[in-house]
């Protein structure tokens, strides 16, 4: 399978714990990205990368939060000191090229996912 | 802030119905629009896009989409669903010249489709 793979898919935790997951993105594709998703809720943006640099962080993304993705491959997401506010389902996409003129093809490919649950 | 609106929450269809789910966004510069699905079970995958050209756009599986520029809009069709569509269905836009990079979601359209 040649997709976007996330590990764990599932992790239950109690809060005040520290948590990592992990994202291999499409291989040769240079924009790396993580989201948010809630019940109910569509996606929501957390950060990007663009070969080893992180482009954008939300408001979302508190100081709680780290990403990061250091040799331009995988990327990692860490929550510190989790709350019960974190439960969520943290996707991972990636996408080749990743121009900012309209009509480039910067179509992102969605991982399975991490089911985050914080007790 | 941009946004995306999709109209329904859950639609219910019966085999062979004709289905056309709404999506509105709030953004006046130029756009990449996207039509997202997740099945039962599964990840999101891709169903269809427009970036620039014929704003009626066709997807996996019988879906299509219309881009109106005028009306905000990105409505996704298909004429006569199956069984195997239930699932829920997510509108995006990749707005340019507004936050660089990330997909703006809708809060999604769960379709069961009754065999």
């Amino acid at each position: 399978d040649t997709g976007v793979s996330q590990n764990p898919r599932h992790k239950i935790t109690k809060r005040g714990q520290n948590v990592t997951f992990r994202c291999d993105p499409i291989s040769e594709h240079n924009r790396l990205y993580w989201y948010r998703q809630t019940l109910g809720q569509g996606p929501e943006f957390l950060t990007y990368f663009q070969n080893e640099a992180q482009l954008e962080k939300s408001r979302l993304l508190s100081d709680r939060f780290s990403a990061e993705r250091p040799k331009g491959s995988f990327s990692t997401l860490e929550i510190q000191r989790t709350e019960q506010g974190d439960s969520a389902m943290y996707l991972c996409a990636s996408s080749a090229r990743g121009g900012r003129v309209a009509g480039s093809t910067d179509t992102q490919y969605f991982g399975p996912g991490t089911r985050l649950t914080v007790l | 802030a941009q946004s995306v609106s999709q109209h329904n929450h859950h639609v219910i269809l019966s085999e062979a119905a004709s289905l056309e789910l709404g999506c509105n966004y709030s953004y006046g510069g130029t756009v990449n629009l996207f039509w997202y699905v997740q099945y039962p079970g599964q990840h999101l995958q891709l169903l269809l896009k427009y970036f620039s050209g014929d704003p009626l756009v066709k997807g996996i599986k019988g879906f299509e989409a219309e881009f109106i520029k005028s009306k905000f809009s990105f409505n996704l069709r298909k004429p006569s669903v199956q069984w195997s569509d239930t699932a829920e269905y997510f509108c995006a836009v990749l707005a340019y010249g507004g936050s660089q990079g990330n997909l703006i979601f809708g809060k999604g359209t769960k379709l069961s489709v009754k065999p």
